[in-house]
């Protein structure tokens, strides 16, 4: 039974381009939360999808979006990119309201 | 907003000695989360703490919740090279769909 599983696993990008990142849930999940993590902090939520919808965001701008497909995979966007979005993304599932369960995120860095 | 904060934030110890690690808020949590995470990886949920006093061992690791449930504290017992890693205490979750996260605590076991 595979875990959740991310893609790409690194990226370099340069400031003002967009990024998408993907997210494959564990089997049988249908909650998926994405949360970034800056070197040296604790993650920070962004948001969360269920039934293809965002149910809840964090204190993060516009210029980040996502998707929750059919299949509850999702994807997280950012637009504009800043240096500052330098950070590891990591991507977690859930089946309703049990233990969440973290992919081993992608690292994005911006030059 | 919740805060979570830890302490110490950076702990090097030799392979044998036992540890300590904190985790304080003002705020009353519903529950309290540790994880671990290791380089490279998303974090892993190494327990789930709900009852004021509550005491969980897992192998050499001892968590005690607060009687008032604002703070919660991680006890190794003759750590090892294996415990290295970013020691994180997160609360919420559940019907609360993000978990926040304290910046962690950073140990390193020297053999």
């Amino acid at each position: 039974d595979a875990g959740v599983t991310q893609s790409p696993t690194h990226l370099i990008k340069t400031r003002g381009q967009q990024v998408t990142l993907r997210c494959s849930p564990k089997s049988g999940h249908d909650t998926v939360s994405w949360y970034q993590q800056a070197l040296g902090q604790g993650p920070q939520f962004i948001f969360q999808y269920y039934e293809e919808e965002e149910r809840q965001r964090g204190n993060f701008p516009d210029r980040f979006s996502g998707h929750q497909f059919p299949n509850y995979s999702s994807e997280l966007n950012v637009n504009a990119l800043l240096l500052g979005d330098s950070a590891l993304y990591l991507c977690a599932s859930k089946l309703r309201y049990n233990e969440q369960f973290f992919g081993p995120g992608t690292r994005l860095t911006v030059l | 907003t919740q805060l979570l904060e830890q302490s110490p934030q950076f702990l090097s110890i030799q392979e044998g000695e036992n540890l300590t690690v904190y985790c304080n808020s003002s705020s009353v949590f519903s529950s309290l989360q540790w994880y671990r995470q290791e380089p490279g990886e998303g974090p892993v949920l190494l327990v789930t703490v709900v009852t004021g006093g509550e005491v969980k061992k897992l192998k050499r690791l001892t968590f005690q919740f607060g009687d008032a449930r604002k703070d919660s504290s991680l006890h190794i017992t003759a750590a090892q090279p294996g415990d290295t890693g970013l020691y994180l205490c997160a609360a919420g979750g559940g019907s609360n769909y993000k978990l926040t996260f304290g910046k962690g605590t950073l140990l390193t076991v020297n053999p």
